[in-house]
């Protein structure tokens, strides 16, 4: 098993404040993915990171993949209520492995 | 395109009973799987498939079965049912692991 941890676990933050969570593994990824889950809901993609280094943004959010590539980060700016949600790191070779997850709260 | 589907929305069941949750979908991925999530955590692998007839274990594979007849269809069965099986169970399908996966609206399941 690519044991994928997050971290924090949980966040509660404020409208307007920025925030990172961190996806860690001890395992190197061809690439890693970003997805978001809303409650009663399957996740989503936000993004795919491939490249050790690689930096993507998506609108306010900004995901960064490790130049070793064990490891991604995920920064929001000015975060909004509609912004909360599960966020969930996923990688593998054969397979997809998702992480622990952090469960952010962005409050009004 | 429907995307993923996933039948029953809901299911109780009581120890000991079998059954089957449907996954259908119809986008021709070759890659599909199996996951279950438990309250306030993230998602656990119990199978996947590569493509038709191609089927291996994923995290927690004991007491769930799959076959893969068709690339359509990808059905988890539940041999005999234990509480500790109370869970969301979601099917994903892809075109491969490294790409985006769809994922179906879930099964919530009750074991009592």
């Amino acid at each position: 098993t690519q044991l994928l941890e997050q971290s924090p676990q949980f966040l509660s933050i404020q409208e307007g404040e920025n925030l990172t969570v961190y996806c860690n593994s001890s395992s190197v990824f061809s690439s890693l993915q970003w997805y978001r889950q809303e409650p009663g809901e399957g996740p989503v993609l936000l993004v795919t990171v491939v490249t050790g280094g690689e930096v993507k943004k998506l609108k306010r959010l900004t995901f960064q993949f490790g130049d070793a590539r064990k490891d991604s980060s995920l920064h929001i700016t000015a975060a909004q209520p509609g912004d909360t949600g599960l966020y969930l790191c996923a990688g593998g070779a054969n397979n997809l492995f998702f992480g622990t997850g952090t469960r952010l709260t962005v409050i009004p | 395109n429907a995307g993923v589907t996933q039948t029953p929305k809901f299911q109780v069941l009581k120890t000991g009973q079998s059954m089957t949750l449907q996954c259908a979908q119809d986008m021709n991925h070759e890659y599909m799987s199996w996951y279950r999530q438990d309250p306030g955590m993230g998602l656990r692998l119990i199978h996947y498939s590569v493509g038709a007839g191609i089927t291996d274990q994923g995290e927690v594979p004991n007491g769930y079965n799959v076959s893969r007849s068709t690339t359509e269809d990808f059905p988890l069965r539940l041999l005999s049912a234990a509480p500790s099986q109370t869970s969301v169970y979601f099917c994903a399908s892809g075109l491969t692991p490294y790409n985006e996966q769809f994922f179906g609206p879930g099964t919530r399941l009750t074991v009592l």
